[in-house]
């Protein structure tokens, strides 16, 4: 199984400025995903993070609001930016293989925006 | 449309019973359907993992049944603990490689 590491593990941020979220896999890795678990609610798919080349984003998410970088097989951020309080929420750092057989969670971000 | 839809809501029990969570799909083509744990502020954890061919598969007190002629699978704990509060989240991938995320049931055991 993947050891995913994400940090940090909770921030309390100010309305209008931005955050970076670190995720980094103890091995290298074909897939990572970023989430957003809003409050109460189940798991949505922002963006599939692409090594090498500009992330692969969902329905509703874009790369000015949620831009991703993926320099290697082991690690990606996932920036928040001009944060509102809607953007309060946990994030939350993927990793799986193209089969689908695995996927791993990291223990998640939690944002609250004031 | 691909859904995954989850009864109860919530459900709350005392320590050392039993109880089960139910998930419908219906998602398709249909690939693998998992359950997770969730404690509250953390990531989700896998409990099991089941392909079309798979009826049952246990990992602990926890058991998790597919019926993929009906598109439902349920997760039986058996003798609970504290510990067991928490969501379970019901998750279906489709061959498309997209994880379809049920809403979870949040479960609370009391002593």
């Amino acid at each position: 199984s993947a050891v995913i590491s994400q940090k940090p593990s909770r921030d309390i941020c100010q309305r209008g400025t931005s955050l970076t979220i670190q995720c980094q896999v103890d091995s290298q890795v074909t897939m990572m995903f970023w989430y957003r678990q809003q409050p109460g609610q189940s798991l949505t798919l922002i963006a599939t993070a692409n090594q090498g080349s500009e992330a692969t984003y969902e329905s509703g998410f874009v790369i000015d609001k949620f831009p991703i970088s993926r320099p290697n097989l082991t690690f990606s951020t996932l920036t928040v930016s001009n944060m509102s309080p809607e953007d309060s929420s946990i994030y939350l750092c993927s990793v799986g293989d193209r089969s689908g057989t695995e996927a791993f969670f990291g223990q998640g971000t939690r944002l609250t925006v004031v | 449309k691909n859904q995954v839809e989850q009864s109860p809501q919530s459900l709350i029990i005392l320590e050392g019973k039993n109880c089960t969570l139910q998930c419908n799909y219906t998602v398709s083509p249909f690939s693998n359907l998992r359950w997770y744990k969730q404690d509250t502020g953390r990531g989700p954890v896998s409990l099991t993992i089941m392909t079309f061919s798979e009826n049952t598969k246990s990992n602990g007190r926890y058991t998790a049944t597919l019926d993929a002629d009906t598109k439902q699978s349920s997760l039986h704990i058996t003798a609970s603990q504290l510990s067991d509060s928490a969501s379970y989240i019901c998750v279906v991938l489709n061959y498309g490689q997209n994880f379809v995320f049920g809403p979870g049931t949040r479960l609370s055991v009391l002593p």
